[in-house]
């Protein structure tokens, strides 16, 4: 299956400080990279998606960036806040459809 | 909408009983669902791929005879853990894709083995 990498795995920044969080992923057919968020002992939730027909996308203070040559992709939060801490994970689409195949996640504190 | 309900949140059974997990879309029909182990800290690692009415596809490693799964619709799958021992304990969370939509996450099911 796909392999997916992620870095950092921690991550601490000052709140309105700005934090990245960056993925490689090894199957060049992979075509959809979802980001999750997680907190502790709840269900991930997706927070932003990408396409492979687009190179990035915003929505408010998250924004994803696609280079499918390198074949990574990276999550850029602004402006963070207290609330965005929590463990974000990245995924990239299997080769045969519909599975994710998880970055091993990033634990993001925001210091107020 | 996109409502995956996932029962039992959290169980405790002894070693050698086996336990059922049921993962339901509650109001979107699901083709596929997926299941995933959790360690703490860890990241999800897939288990398999499961479409309503056939055999679910498990990923390399995971042994299908220790985790049965069944898709008998569109809106229901189960994990079945047999036999359960102590390394088994772990957090299980399902998920639910119609399509070639995002997928949905369940709440998640805590699983201890005494």
């Amino acid at each position: 299956g796909e392999n997916v990498e992620q870095h950092p795995s921690t991550l601490s920044v000052q709140e309105g400080d700005s934090a990245v969080i960056k993925c490689t992923y090894s199957d060049s057919a992979s075509n959809y990279f979802p980001w999750y968020k997680q907190e502790l002992g709840k269900r991930p939730q997706l927070i932003i998606d990408i396409r492979s027909n687009v190179g990035e996308k915003k929505d408010q203070r998250i924004a994803v960036t696609l280079n499918k040559t390198a074949k990574h992709f990276s999550l850029h939060i602004t402006e963070t806040q207290p609330e965005d801490s929590a463990v974000y994970f990245c995924a990239a689409e299997g080769n045969t459809g519909n599975q994710f195949y998880f970055g091993t996640g990033t634990s993001l504190t925001v210091i107020p | 909408g996109a409502v995956v309900s996932q029962h039992p949140s959290w169980v405790i059974c002894k070693s050698g009983t086996s336990v059922k997990i049921e993962c339901r879309s509650l109001d979107f029909q699901a083709t596929t669902m997926f299941w995933y182990r959790q360690f703490p800290k860890q990241s999800l690692m897939l288990m398999a791929t499961s479409n309503e009415g056939s055999k679910a596809t498990y990923e390399q490693g995971v042994e299908k005879d220790k985790f049965l799964i069944n898709h008998a619709s569109l809106t229901l799958s189960t994990l079945t853990v047999t036999s359960a021992h102590p390394e088994d304990s772990s957090f299980y969370i399902c998920s639910a894709v119609t399509g070639a939509g995002p997928q949905h996450f369940g709440d998640g099911t805590r699983l201890s083995i005494l």
